[in-house]
C-alpha cells in the first residue's frame, strides 16, 4: 500500500509561471514532509520541508503547503524557471529524525522556455 | 553536515557477474544508512537499510544483499547479477538531528 501518493507523473509549465506539484498521504501519523528534486544521473538533493504543526513554509520560489485534514500538500514554484526541470518527490517521515522517511513516486516537471 | 561517497557512478556487468557497491558517510556519526533503487521511470525503491554495524534489514526480496562492516560504510552487493537488477542505485543517510535524507550521487548499473 503506497503511504505517499503523487497522482501526476508528469507535469508542464511555461517559464514565469506556478508550478503545483501535489502529494497526498494517508498515514496520520506522519509528522514532517520534504520535498526532494532530482536531476537525472544525480542523487535526489533535499528542497524544502514542512512540520505537521505548520500549513506553510516558504523558501524563496518554493513554497510548501500542507493541509492536514485532507492529507494533502503541494509544493508550488514561482516564477518557474527552466532549471527547475527536474523529477520532484514528496516524502514524509516520522516525529525523529531517525524514522524512515516514504517516498513518492515523483513527479517530473518540465520548465518550458 | 553529512555528505555521502559512492562509487563507481557507472557500471556495466554481465549476467550471472558479482556486484558490489559501497558507500561512505562524513560529517555525522551512527548514521541510519539506507540503499534505494531507482528503475528506469519509476520512483524509489528501499532496498535495505541500517541502524548500526552488522545490523541490515531488507524492505523487499530479491537477488541483493547489504552489510555494514563499519559505522560509516554501507555495501550493496550481489552474488550473480539478473538484467532486472539494472537501474539506479542511491545510498543515503540520516543522523541526530537531521530530518530527512542526505543521498550520494548513485550509481547507474546496467546488466547486460
Amino acid at each position: 500500500d503506497q503511504q505517499v501518493k503523487q497522482n501526476s507523473p508528469s507535469l508542464s509549465v511555461q517559464e514565469g509561471r506556478i508550478s503545483i506539484l501535489n502529494c497526498d498521504y494517508t498515514n496520520s501519523m506522519f509528522d514532517y514532509f520534504l520535498w526532494y528534486k532530482k536531476y537525472p544521473a544525480e542523487g535526489p538533493t533535499f528542497l524544502i520541508s514542512i512540520s505537521s504543526i505548520k500549513d506553510k513554509n516558504e523558501d524563496g520560489r518554493f513554497t510548501v503547503f500542507l493541509n492536514k485534514s485532507a492529507k494533502h500538500l503541494s509544493l508550488h514554484i514561482v516564477p518557474s524557471q527552466p532549471g527547475d526541470s527536474a523529477v520532484y518527490f514528496c516524502a514524509a517521515s516520522g516525529e525523529t529524525s531517525y524514522d524512515k522517511v516514504i517516498f513518492g513516486p515523483g513527479t517530473s516537471l518540465s520548465v518550458i522556455p | 553536515s553529512q555528505t555521502i561517497h559512492q562509487w563507481p557512478a557507472t557500471l556495466v556487468q554481465p549476467v550471472g557477474s558479482p556486484l558490489s557497491l559501497e558507500c561512505t558517510v562524513e560529517g555525522t556519526s551512527n548514521p541510519n544508512l539506507y540503499w534505494y533503487r531507482q528503475a528506469a521511470g519509476r520512483g524509489l525503491q528501499l532496498l535495505f537499510y541500517s541502524v548500526g554495524i552488522g545490523q541490515i534489514s531488507s524492505e523487499v526480496p530479491q537477488n541483493l544483499s547489504a552489510s555494514r562492516p563499519q559505522d560509516r560504510q554501507f555495501i550493496l552487493s550481489s552474488k550473480k547479477l539478473l538484467l532486472s537488477d539494472s537501474g539506479f542505485y542511491l545510498c543515503a543517510g540520516t543522523g541526530t538531528g537531521l530530518y530527512g535524507y542526505t543521498f550520494g550521487s548513485g550509481t547507474r548499473l546496467t546488466v547486460v
